[in-house]
């Protein structure tokens, strides 16, 4: 099955800075890797996917790489706001419909 | 509202006790999820049904849990005498019929055995 490695597990930004967060995966065959973002006692929400057949994806201020060959993929948020302290988890679809989350990243941004 | 909803939100029992959740999910999506979040991870797979079909199930799930989506619509997670460590949030997912459709997640259930 897939495995997918979140790293870092936290991660403190100064208000303006960036954040970058970086996942691993296992399966080759995966070809949908979405990020959410969930806060405190909320559900898991999507912020932004990439599917495989795309190298760069990005949305305002946060952007997401894929590199198929090194099986890894980023999250890029800029300019990073008090409101993007949350916990964020990148996942990976397998070739079985089965999305495998990272461990997530807690990301606290200091104003 | 429109989007996954779960049922109940909270839920304490005692160890040795059933029980069971309840999901809806968003009316036009065909494919619906059961995963587990335990404090400090991310949320891991226990099973997924197409319509009413159950397609397919983890390893983690005993033979303790059992999932089903009767008419293709809600679905129902049991746990059957629940163990502390069964102790997690248990969240519903549903997605259109497409294989990178994004999934939209419930608010979940949060269980604890005593």
């Amino acid at each position: 099955g897939e495995n997918v490695e979140q790293h870092p597990s936290t991660l403190s930004v100064q208000e303006g800075d960036s954040a970058v967060i970086k996942c691993t995966y296992s399966d080759s065959a995966s070809n949908y890797f979405p990020w959410y973002k969930q806060e405190l006692g909320k559900r898991p929400q999507l912020i932004i996917d990439i599917r495989s057949n795309v190298g760069e994806k990005k949305d305002q201020r946060i952007a997401v790489t894929l590199n198929k060959t090194a099986k890894h993929f980023s999250l890029h948020i800029t300019e990073t706001q008090p409101e993007d302290s949350a916990v964020y988890f990148c996942a990976a679809l397998g070739d079985d419909y089965k999305l495998s989350f990272g461990a997530g990243t807690t990301v606290t941004v200091r104003a | 509202d429109t989007g996954v909803s779960q049922d109940p939100r909270h839920k304490i029992t005692k160890r040795g006790q059933n029980v069971t959740f309840r999901c809806d999910p968003i009316s036009e999506h065909n494919r619906l999820y059961w995963y587990r979040q335990t404090l400090g991870q991310g949320p891991e797979f226990l099973t997924y049904f197409q319509n009413e079909a159950q397609l397919e199930k983890s390893r983690l799930l005993s033979d303790r849990f059992s999932a089903e989506r009767p008419k293709g619509s809600f679905s129902t997670l049991e746990i059957q005498r629940t163990e502390q460590g069964d102790s997690a949030m248990y969240l519903c997912a549903s997605s259109l019929d497409l294989r990178t459709s994004e999934q939209f997640f419930g608010p979940g259930t949060r269980l604890t055995v005593l």
